[in-house]
């Protein structure tokens, strides 16, 4: 089955740095990948989303890194914000899975001044 | 307004109760999803529905049954609550494409 990890429990990054979330999966078929971002009392937010025949994906701050050799997938987060202090979780789905997403346990992003 | 909402947004009940956590979008998905998420740990899927005459357990269903009413309206309903099963549980759509759009979620209280 599908085993989805995310190496950090927490991060905490200064204002104004970079930050990086890890993802790995296990199931060579994975072939969609979600970030999402979850504040606090809210429900998970859509962050960016990338294929397996792409190994890297560029949105607004916010790049998503596919190694499909090594099972893992990343989201940096440029110059991070204050407002960016949430849990990350990335989602898979694999090509026989029917819609049904692999979530893993998610990053506590917390922003330092 | 917001496209997914579920009600009530937080519950506190006692074991042996009936609850029921409802869900509904504006969406125009076929598709919904229950989950429910405990600290540590991802999302677990407790039911899905392709469309309103499709139910399909999911990896976590003992305990819970659901009800697909309209395209827009997906329940799920606790029988009789026992208290692991305090947690927060989200509803899920999605359409066209594989993402997924989430409620606010409900937390739910099993004294």
């Amino acid at each position: 089955g599908e085993s989805v990890g995310l190496h950090l429990p927490t991060l905490s990054v200064q204002e104004g740095d970079n930050s990086i979330i890890n993802c790995a999966y296990s199931n060579s078929a994975s072939d969609y990948f979600i970030w999402y971002k979850q504040e606090s009392g809210k429900g998970p937010q859509f962050i960016i989303d990338i294929r397996s025949n792409m190994d890297k994906r560029q949105g607004q701050r916010v790049t998503v890194l596919l190694n499909k050799t090594v099972k893992h997938l990343s989201l940096q987060i440029a110059a991070t914000q204050p407002g960016d202090s949430a849990v990350y979780f990335c989602a898979v789905l694999t090509t026989d899975s029917w819609g049904k997403f692999q979530f893993g346990a998610g990053t506590q992003v917390v922003v330092t001044p | 307004d917001a496209d997914v909402t579920q009600t009530p947004r937080n519950r506190i009940t006692k074991t042996g109760k009936r609850i029921m956590l409802e869900c509904s979008q504006t969406k125009g998905h076929d598709r919904m999803y229950w989950y429910r998420q405990d600290p540590g740990l991802g999302l677990q899927l407790i039911y899905y529905s392709f469309d309103v005459k499709d139910i399909n357990k999911g990896e976590i269903s003992d305990g819970y049954s659901v009800s697909r009413q309209a395209q827009a309206k997906f329940s799920l309903s606790l029988e009789s609550a026992i208290p692991n099963q305090t947690a927060l549980y989200f509803c899920a759509t999605s359409g066209g494409s594989d993402e997924q759009f989430f409620g606010p979620g409900t937390r739910l209280t099993v004294l």
